[in-house]
């Protein structure tokens, strides 16, 4: 079945980066998408951006371009997701998720949660 | 961006009963690009309609999504316990992709 493993939490300074991964298996990995979506605590779901594996192409929101870089490792199978010039705004859990065919984001990983702290 | 305005953001409801949940956009959309989500404490969303009427598999079919333009709504014919949640609508086909506010459902 299809799974994303998600990297553990981490926490940072404010103005460091963070570098989220997402272990991919089940399904051919350079077949689907892979969007980033981040929760605040208590808050709701905030998209970032997608990853196409199979070239490495991205669609960043705007609010986070120059800021976020999405890559992948075809041959780990993992998407990686860094996060440039953190502050504490940034503390939230990171979703990656796969998108289906259709085009929604059907299959999710855990979550990773980023504390932003000094 | 689009923005989406989900209503109401609480819904006090006993099991048995229908819930009924808005979402309205600041502009029309396709509605093959809006999905709903169910998210539960410490857990992933996890997706039920997309393409505003299309049950995701293993989905019960007491959820049902209807709308088209700036107009959706989701149903929950008769709720059962493990029905009590969050639920976000999303639209998926203009970047930026952005999600309602959510509607918490919750046990009268």
């Amino acid at each position: 079945q299809v799974l994303l493993v998600q990297s553990g939490p981490d926490v940072k300074k404010p103005g460091a980066s963070v570098k989220v991964s997402c272990k991919a298996s089940g399904y051919r990995f350079t077949d689907y998408l892979i969007h980033w979506v981040r929760q605040a605590p208590g808050q709701g779901l905030e998209w970032l951006g997608w990853m196409n594996p199979k070239n490495g192409g991205t669609n960043y929101a705007q609010k986070f371009q120059g800021r976020v870089t999405m890559t992948r490792d075809t041959s780990m199978t993992t998407a990686y997701m860094e996060l440039n010039r953190l502050t504490s705004d940034d503390t939230a859990v990171y979703f990656c998720a796969r998108a289906w065919n259709t085009a929604v984001a059907g299959d999710w990983g855990q979550g990773t949660l980023v504390t932003v702290s000094s | 961006e689009i923005v989406l305005r989900q209503s109401p953001g609480t819904l006090s409801l006993s099991p048995g009963e229908r819930a009924t949940l808005s979402c309205r956009t600041s502009q029309s959309i396709s509605s093959n690009y809006l999905a709903w989500f169910q998210q539960k404490p410490g857990q992933a969303p996890r997706v039920l309609i997309y393409g505003a009427s299309t049950r995701a598999p293993g989905i019960p079919d007491r959820f049902s999504g209807t709308g088209s333009g700036t107009d959706f709504t989701l149903t929950i014919r008769r709720l059962e316990p493990e029905d009590f949640a969050v639920y976000y609508c999303q639209q998926y086909g203009y970047s930026p992709e952005t999600f309602g506010g959510g509607t918490k459902v919750e046990v009268k």
